[in-house]
């Protein structure tokens, strides 16, 4: 089974420009979260969807933003970047049975540098 | 105060050694508890999933919840290099957003 997939692995770009990333989950998952890493802050949640709803947001500006699509895949966007948007970006799938939701899986990140 | 604390290391250990990874909490409604792997420049892999209190054992990893004292644990025996990580917490109540602790970064040293 593969498991989660995240586009592009590596990204650079200079403040003020926007960013897309993408995620595909775990095939059957049907729940995404995404999720910003940084050296300082540890790992701060953004934003879940499923079913092509936000279902659940963190503390973060309105230019952080997402969408899921029908066949669960998430993009996530981010406008006018600032210096401190560089970090590792993560995102996470989960079943929605009773138990397992709760349960999260990983992709391996994309790592974004704003220069 | 964070909801969830864990103390950063770095935690650095012999070959061989028993290690213990610990966290603690304030939101008396977390009910699932979980332990990621994080290596370098690399996504969280799920170690251990507990639901409630009580431990389970998974090979040399032994997870323990004590509610009571809200305090979570991740017991490694026998480690080995392959084991040098950052060892993430991770908590939840019924809904799914999900809480971190900040990481201890471990160093097994052959």
């Amino acid at each position: 089974k593969a498991g989660v997939t995240q586009t592009p692995r590596y990204l650079i770009k200079t403040r003020g420009q926007q960013v897309t990333l993408s995620c595909s989950p775990i095939s059957g998952h049907r729940s995404v979260s995404w999720y910003q890493q940084t050296p300082g802050q540890g790992l701060q949640f953004l934003f879940e969807y499923f079913s092509e709803t936000q279902r659940n947001k963190g503390n973060f500006p309105g230019r952080f933003s997402g969408r899921q699509f029908s066949n669960s895949r998430s993009e996530m966007n981010v406008s006018t970047l600032e210096l401190g948007d560089s970090a590792l970006y993560l995102c996470a799938s989960s079943l929605v049975s009773q138990l397992a939701k709760n349960i999260q899986y990983f992709g391996a990140g994309t790592r974004l540098s704003v220069l | 105060q964070k909801e969830v604390e864990q103390d950063p290391g770095p935690l650095s250990v012999p070959e061989g050694a028993i290690v213990s990874l610990n966290c603690t909490y304030s939101n008396s409604a977390f009910q699932y508890f979980m332990w990621y792997r994080q290596y370098s420049r690399k996504g969280p892999e799920l170690l251990m999933y507990t639901y409630s209190s009580g431990n389970k054992e998974d090979g040399r990893f032994t997870a323990q919840v004590d509610k009571s004292s809200k305090y979570i644990s991740l017991f490694i025996r026998d480690s080995q290099p392959s084991d040098s990580a950052t060892y993430l917490c991770a908590m939840s109540a019924h809904n799914n957003d999900m809480r971190f602790g900040a990481g201890t970064r471990l160093t097994v040293k052959p």
